[in-house]
């Protein structure tokens, strides 16, 4: 079974920019959490969404972040007009729904310069 | 808000070394998770523990739940270099939807 996917592994934006951080959750998973690791920080959670659903984003920034998990194909975390702060290591998780443990991708490193 | 405290941040020893890292909250968790990540890569689950008191054992890993299910500890035994990485526990907090709390992590370092 092919693990939780995560695409750009690397990603670099200039200030001001658009960063789209994509997720695609093992086969049979219908949740996904993001989480964000900073610098010298622990990992924290983000947000949590089920299939076209956000179920808790109570860890998301209030303004420039958002976070979709559509129907069909792989969930999206959108970063607007991203600025330095915002460099950082996103990881997302999935699981069943059933079984409480969370299997992460490798996550996406976004630069911000 | 739910805090998970580990330690210690870093640890360096010798390879035989015995070593523990701890977790601790004053919170409830109904399950703990002990995670492995390498430089560069995502967390790698190693275990869960659910049952307060629980231990279960991965080779040379042995993990333990508290009976109050507010801390939990990870032992290994004999450590040898490929034990070397960032060792993390979260807790999953009750009604939480799911969502982890991560502790600090611990910087594991072991020397051939």
């Amino acid at each position: 079974n092919a693990g939780v996917m995560q695409n750009p592994r690397h990603l670099v934006r200039r200030r001001g920019q658009e960063a789209r951080l994509r997720c695609s959750p093992m086969k049979g998973h219908s949740h996904v959490y993001w989480y964000r690791q900073l610098p010298e920080e622990g990992l924290k959670f983000m947000v949590y969404l089920q299939k076209e659903n956000i179920i808790d984003e109570s860890g998301m920034p209030k303004e420039r972040f958002s976070a979709e998990f559509p129907k069909e194909g792989p969930s999206i975390l959108r970063i607007q007009q991203v600025v330095r702060g915002d460099s950082a290591a996103y990881f997302c998780a999935s699981l069943t729904g059933v079984s409480y443990e969370q299997y992460f991708g490798p996550g996406t490193r976004l630069t911000v310069t | 808000t739910q805090l998970l405290e580990q330690s210690p941040q870093f640890l360096s020893i010798q390879e035989g070394e015995n070593l523990t890292v701890y977790c601790n909250s004053s919170s409830v968790f109904s399950s703990l998770q002990w995670y492995r990540q390498e430089p560069g890569e995502g967390p790698v689950l190693l275990v869960t523990v659910v049952t307060g008191g629980e231990v279960k054992k991965l080779k040379r890993l042995t993990f333990q739940f508290g009976d109050a299910r507010k801390d939990s500890s990870l032992h290994i035994t004999a450590a040898q270099p490929g034990d070397t990485g960032l060792y993390l526990c979260a807790g999953d907090g009750y009604n939480q939807g799911g969502k982890l709390i991560f502790g600090q992590g611990t910087e594991l370092s072991v020397k051939p």
